[in-house]
């Protein structure tokens, strides 16, 4: 069965790097998402990317926030420079259509 | 937002006896959905019920919605150790835009005692 993949699993950085984090999104989906669950904490909805573009974003998703997809495979997501706030595990999700969403296993970052 | 909130948020029961867990939310909806993690690591769907649909099921899974309460209900029959782990219901951002982004409740965290 198709999985959402994503790399690394854990990336730990340094406060003020960029890092990048990598998805492989369903191949024949459409919609394509990020989330992040700080720990103990509620997932929540970073962005939505569709046709090349971002759909939605949430209050989170600020300027040191981007996604892009750089080929048809792959969905990225890049923290410019990262804060101590940032360390969470961040969920790649992805949908054919608008309802059920497909979730990758996360990568765990941790700033240091 | 607290769109999405669980009830318990921490549910201890014995392997083989039945777990109904709650999630209430604030807006108007088109559909509901159910997500497992289990510690550490992804979300997995459980179920989707649609805002016209009352009850739904799903092998071992009850899922009832009534949207004149804004409520719904997530039973697991039977329960197995396996079934240890969060729950959470979640609800899309309808803003009728397009590729609505889901918010979460809380979970809450079942443990099936052996």
């Amino acid at each position: 069965e198709p999985e959402v993949t994503q790399t690394p699993s854990h990336q730990v950085t340094q406060m003020g790097q960029e890092v990048i984090l990598r998805c492989v999104p369903i191949s024949n989906h459409l919609y394509f998402y990020w989330y992040r669950q700080i720990l103990g904490q509620k997932v929540e909805f970073l962005v939505s990317f569709y046709n090349n573009e971002i759909s939605e974003k949430s209050e989170i998703f600020d300027d040191q926030f981007s996604v892009e997809r750089p080929d048809g495979s792959n969905f990225t997501l890049k923290i410019r420079s990262t804060k101590l706030e940032d360390s969470a595990m961040y969920f790649c999700a992805s949908t054919p259509g608008q309802e059920t969403q497909y979730f990758g296993p996360g990568t765990r970052l941790l700033v240091l | 937002s607290q769109q999405g909130e669980e009830d318990p948020q921490a549910l201890s029961i014995q392997e083989g006896e039945n777990a109904t867990m709650n999630c209430s939310y604030k807006t108007s909806i088109n559909n509901l959905q159910w997500y497992r993690q289990n510690s550490g690591r992804g979300l997995v769907h459980l179920i989707l019920i649609r805002s016209n649909e009352r009850e739904k099921h799903s092998g071992r899974l009850r899922v009832t919605l009534d949207t004149s309460k804004k409520s719904s209900s997530l039973l697991i029959t039977a329960s197995r150790a396996a079934d240890t782990a969060s729950y959470f219901c979640a609800t899309p951002e309808y803003s009728g835009g397009g590729a609505d982004g889901l918010t979460f409740g809380k979970g809450t965290h079942l443990i099936i005692q052996p």
